[in-house]
């Protein structure tokens, strides 16, 4: 049974970088039939995808944010990262990791519980 | 970007209602289209894929249909864990855009 868990502080000030990472486990990152992306929800934009990526670096990003953006990932390490640059207050939201079939276009079958971030100085 | 509308915004009901939650899309999108159900302070569970297939472990009171541009997710007899807010998502194209939800309370 896979399951996701994701890391990172709660807190982070504007203009600075939110990171965020996420552990696989009790399977491998390195599925030909999934990719692994990034959610976030908030009360003002509810849930918008925000980036995906393959095991082997392969990545796509919603275009409204992609300057924004990067997503890698860390095979070795079962894992994989969100930045978002240049944070304000319209980052504030909880980020999801999630497992992706179907393409780095498809359904979000395996979800992590969840990080609230806030970007408050 | 495809734009996904719900309707209602929100229901009440009571445990053995039939409920029906109305999800449209701005464009075709090709029965891409997926469910999920969260629960408050959860994360979104993954109900229905692809208009009408059910995710494994969840019941069969849950089913997907479409017609069109509108896609329809019944729940033939409504239980009390169901009360949740429930979402929409089309997996067509980049970006993957959700509906904004439909919240199922008790009547």
């Amino acid at each position: 049974q896979v399951q996701l868990q994701e890391s990172g502080p709660g807190l982070v000030r504007p203009s600075e970088t939110l990171s965020l990472t996420c552990t696989v486990s009790g399977g491998s990152i390195r599925s030909t039939s999934h990719y692994w992306g990034w959610i976030r929800q908030s009360p003002g934009r509810g849930l918008e995808w925000l980036g995906s990526i393959f095991y082997n670096g392969d990545s796509h990003y919603n275009p409204s944010l992609k300057s924004r953006l990067s997503v890698s990932v860390d095979t070795s390490a079962s894992r994989f990262s969100l930045q978002v640059t240049s944070v304000t207050a319209a980052d504030s939201a909880v980020y999801y990791c999630a497992r992706v079939y179907g393409g780095n276009s498809g359904y979000f079958d395996v979800w992590g519980p969840g990080s609230l971030v806030t970007v408050s100085s | 970007d495809i734009q996904m509308t719900q309707s209602p915004s929100s229901l009440y009901a009571s445990v053995g209602d039939r409920v029906t939650i109305t999800c449209r899309a701005s464009q075709f999108i090709h029965r891409y289209l997926n469910w999920y159900q969260q629960q408050p302070g959860k994360a979104p569970r993954l109900l229905i894929y692809h208009t009408s297939t059910l995710q494994s472990g969840v019941p069969s009171r849950f089913s997907g249909s479409e017609s069109g541009t509108d896609f329809t997710l019944t729940i033939s007899s409504l239980q009390p864990e169901d009360f949740a807010t429930y979402y929409c998502q089309q997996s067509f194209s980049v970006p993957d855009t959700f509906g904004p939800g439909t919240k199922v309370e008790i009547k």
